[in-house]
């Protein structure tokens, strides 16, 4: 039973312009949820992250959106760059718990 | 500060051959984690260790032993090796009281 679902495998996206990444979970328990970012041949890197209290958190060009009531989350990247050509994992967690829910991931790309 | 380190890089196995796959961090993290990443599954939990001296099975255990060795490592054992773990492997660490983790570059395996 897939708790945490990335239903896009792949999105292209326009340099300069918004990209969004969307993640769906069943689980109302989760409390905090994590974006992570992962170039070829390395590690996912944790880009951000927000609380079951907050609907939204910005950091930089990317903000988070949380709608706990449809149990969505979303990744906005604005302007895109080049560099933003990754594959991106959303995460959940229950507070207190030791592990991570992860989707499957979406693979981003940024046309020049 | 490495961060999180894995070695090997890459290895190829035979069908019923042993190996362990090594991991460090030099964060002073307590908890530390095994994923596999097959295409289309996402990062699946193999093992964690919450701290030094537990161990605890995750999504996907079968076939994999694990070693707290200290505060700093963990490793992965294979003990007969299945084409089915053909994988990329991730290391992870965790600060206790929050929840992001933080992975290392991952090890490439092929068992045929």
């Amino acid at each position: 039973d897939q708790q945490v679902k990335q239903n896009s495998p792949s999105l292209s996206v326009q340099e300069g312009r918004i990209s969004i990444l969307n993640c769906d979970y069943t689980n109302s328990m989760f409390d905090y949820f994590l974006w992570y970012k992962k170039y070829p041949a390395e590690g996912p890197t944790f880009l951000i992250s927000i609380s079951s209290i907050k609907d939204k958190n910005e950091d930089g060009r990317f903000t988070v959106f949380l709608n706990k009531s449809a149990k969505h989350l979303s990744l906005h990247i604005v302007p895109s760059q080049p560099g933003d050509s990754a594959v991106y994992f959303c995460a959940a967690v229950f507070f207190g718990n030791e592990k991570l829910t992860f989707g499957t991931g979406t693979r981003l790309t940024i046309i020049p | 500060n490495a961060g999180v380190t894995q070695t090997p890089k890459f290895q190829v196995l035979k069908t019923g051959q042993s190996m362990t796959l090594q991991c460090a961090q030099d964060m002073n993290h307590n908890s530390m984690y095994w994923y596999r990443q097959d295409p289309g599954m996402g990062l699946r939990l193999i093992y964690y260790s919450a701290s030094e001296g537990t161990t605890d099975k995750g999504e996907v255990p079968n076939g994999y032993n694990v070693s707290r060795l200290n505060k700093r490592e963990f490793s992965l054992r294979l003990e007969s090796a299945a084409p089915s773990q053909t994988s990329v492997y991730f290391c992870a660490s965790r600060l206790t009281g929050a929840y992001e983790q933080y992975f290392g570059p991952g090890t490439r395996l092929t068992v045929t």
